[in-house]
């Protein structure tokens, strides 16, 4: 159960688009469509913003989206906007009904 | 409003116990499986237990089985996590979060912090 790979930190300013990498194997993300996404605040609790890849809850918002190539799935966070500053997490299925989550990502809006 | 609550969290020293409670509300628990996730201080977030919704299916991370359980009393909306023989390196907060579609998990608690150290 080794943690998925995920940049320590990127950056954009506002109005711009991000995206931040997710990078499994073969036996966790390359294997199944089964990636989400979650935006911790500090200090809060983190919040579900993509489930299944690429599918958005009721209620975020569709400037976040979600994509998988072989290993690697991605989150794309366009027109970027102050209050998209925190940590993001990637998590996917490992098989054997466990989970695998990201290192993190802290998110900067310049 | 869908709500978890999670309590029970403290200081204990090395190789005690504690258990930890999540209150839910505002949805029909026993509809839902229900997970653990915990975040040592200044870290990622890591999948500790899973309970299916009428507690048939358990599943545990390496680094805490045979010494923690997962049960869930559907009767009281509760979800219960007993940690036996700690180590430091389980100090964290642990969140308790709802199972959504494919497995996400859609709803999380505020958490609740163990500290383990003598």
């Amino acid at each position: 159960q080794s943690a998925l790979t995920q940049p320590a930190s990127v950056s954009g300013s506002p109005g711009q688009s991000i995206t931040i990498s997710c990078t499994g194997t073969s036996s966790d993300v390359g294997s199944y469509n089964l990636v989400s996404w979650y935006q911790q605040h500090p200090g809060k609790a983190p919040k579900l913003m993509i489930y299944e890849g690429s599918k958005r809850p009721s209620g975020v918002s569709n400037r976040f989206s979600g994509s998988k190539s072989g290993n690697t799935a991605s989150l794309t966070i366009s027109g970027l906007q102050a209050e998209d500053e925190a940590d993001y997490y990637c998590c996917s299925y490992a098989g054997s009904s466990t989970r695998v989550f990201g290192g993190g990502t802290k998110l900067t809006v310049l | 409003e869908v709500q978890l609550v999670e309590s029970g969290g403290g200081l204990v020293k090395p190789g005690g116990s504690l258990r930890l409670s999540c209150a839910a509300s505002g949805f029909t628990f026993s509809s839902y499986s229900m997970n653990w996730v915990r975040q040592a201080p200044g870290k990622g977030l890591e999948w500790v237990s899973s309970i299916s919704s009428s507690s048939s299916y358990i599943y545990y991370a390496d680094s805490v089985k045979g010494r923690f359980t997962i049960s869930r009393d559907n009767a009281k909306n509760s979800l219960y996590l007993q940690m036996n023989s700690l180590r430091a390196e389980d100090t964290a907060v642990y969140y308790c979060a709802r199972g959504g579609i494919s497995g996400s998990y859609d709803y999380w608690g505020q958490g609740t912090l163990v500290t383990v150290s003598s």
